[in-house]
Parts: C-alpha cells; structure tokens; sequence
C-alpha cells in the first residue's frame, strides 16, 4: 500500500550505460516530479508532469528523459551516464491544487562508475 | 524568483531540550510553506504546512512552526527533543504553479 513507490532504490552502474527508474503512485494525484538530491543534500526540481502532460523541465541536460504513460507513472531515463549524474532521485506527486505538499518517494540512489 | 534559506547547516541538541530550526523565505506575497524531514535512507516526510491563517502550526511528531511575515519567516520548533528526531530537515516554499523550493537543508544530532 506504499503511496510512492520507486524502483530500484541502489542503482550502480559504468559510465556511458543507458537505464531507467520507475515511479508509480497509487493516490490519485494529478501531478508527478522528479527531484535530483546532490551529495550536499541539496534538492532540486528537475521535471514537472501534469496529468501526463510536461509542464516544469528546469535546466536538465537531455540525456534525461521523463516518460509518463499515465498519471499514475512517471519514469525518468538517462542516456550516456556521467559521474556527475550520481545522486539520488526522489520522484514525488501532488494533488492538482498544490496546497497539501508533496509526497516522496523512497528515493533512488545511482551510483556511476 | 522565490528561494528559501535555512542559515544554520548542522544543530547538536541534548535529548530533552528544546530545539528551533530556523527558515526564511523570500517571495512576494503570502507563500505556502512547508517542513520536511528527511531520515538516513529515508525520504522526506512532510512535518507541517502553512497556507494561511493561525500564524502558529501544529506537525507530527510534536513540531511545530510560526510564520512572521515581518520577518519572512517560518521557524520549526520541538519542546523536547528526542533522540530519534536526529535527521535532515528542509523548509519548502511554493506559490502558484511553480514546485517545490527548497532550502539547502539542517542537519540536527541529537546526544545523550
């Protein structure tokens, strides 16, 4: 019955490797996020969805693709991975008006070596 | 553009006193503000929100905060800490349709 789920949660993987994190939430909230946390824990918004629709793509390089089937998903792709792209990932959603917060996901923690 | 800054990065408190987190904002009008806590591991959970009316909010876990818009502010506080309070807590500001900011975040310990 997890609200926000992400998978996988550790991620180690070579540079220049292709992968993806899903995310999915099961209560009924029309907007979807993806936050980068840097190794200072600095959070960052990098991607906005909106009942599939992208509405927020902050400066992101575009080896970062978000994907969202439904508004229930939003998967976030990353091509040619870089050491720089180590980090953790938060994927969080939100009701349409954006009074009641967020709610995060787990987090997926990527390693690039 | 709206930002939030949270001034002090690390607080060491003994187990039982009383804790403030401090949090100022910076936006043009009334912001909805936010706390959150982030445990090792973990991710963030939301602690309070304020959108208007009583200044003073009342979270889980026994927190809570009061926004003074002549100071921009927005400061977290618990009476009486307890050791499994040790964690990373972020103050978050939004306003319309843009997400989430948040601040860079206070480390809290918590000793014995």
């Amino acid at each position: 019955d997890t609200a926000v789920s992400q998978t996988p949660k550790y991620l180690v993987t070579q540079m220049g490797n292709d992968k993806s994190i899903k995310c999915e939430q099961n209560l009924g909230h029309d907007t979807m996020y993806w936050y980068k946390q840097d190794s200072k824990k600095f959070l960052k918004i990098m991607f906005s969805y909106n009942n599939k629709e992208l509405i927020i793509n902050e400066t992101v390089p575009n080896r970062f693709s978000p994907k969202s089937p439904d508004k229930a998903h939003l998967n976030l792709h990353i091509n040619s991975l870089e050491l720089g792209d180590s980090a953790v990932y938060f994927c969080a959603s939100s009701p349409h008006r954006e009074l009641y917060g967020y709610t995060f996901g787990s987090g997926t923690r990527l390693t690039v070596v | 553009a709206q930002s939030v800054t949270q001034p002090d990065i690390h607080i060491t408190v003994s187990e039982g006193a009383s804790l403030e987190l401090r949090c100022n904002y910076s936006y043009g009008a009334t912001p909805y503000l936010f706390w959150y806590v982030q445990s090792p591991g973990q991710g963030l959970q939301l602690l309070l929100k304020y959108f208007s009316g009583d200044t003073l909010v009342q979270g889980i876990k026994g927190f809570e905060a009061e926004f003074k818009r002549s100071q921009s502010s927005f400061n977290l506080r618990k009476p009486s800490v307890h050791w499994s309070d040790a964690a990373e807590y972020f103050c978050a500001v939004h306003s319309g349709n843009t997400p989430l900011v948040f601040g860079k975040g206070t480390r809290l310990s918590v000793i014995a």
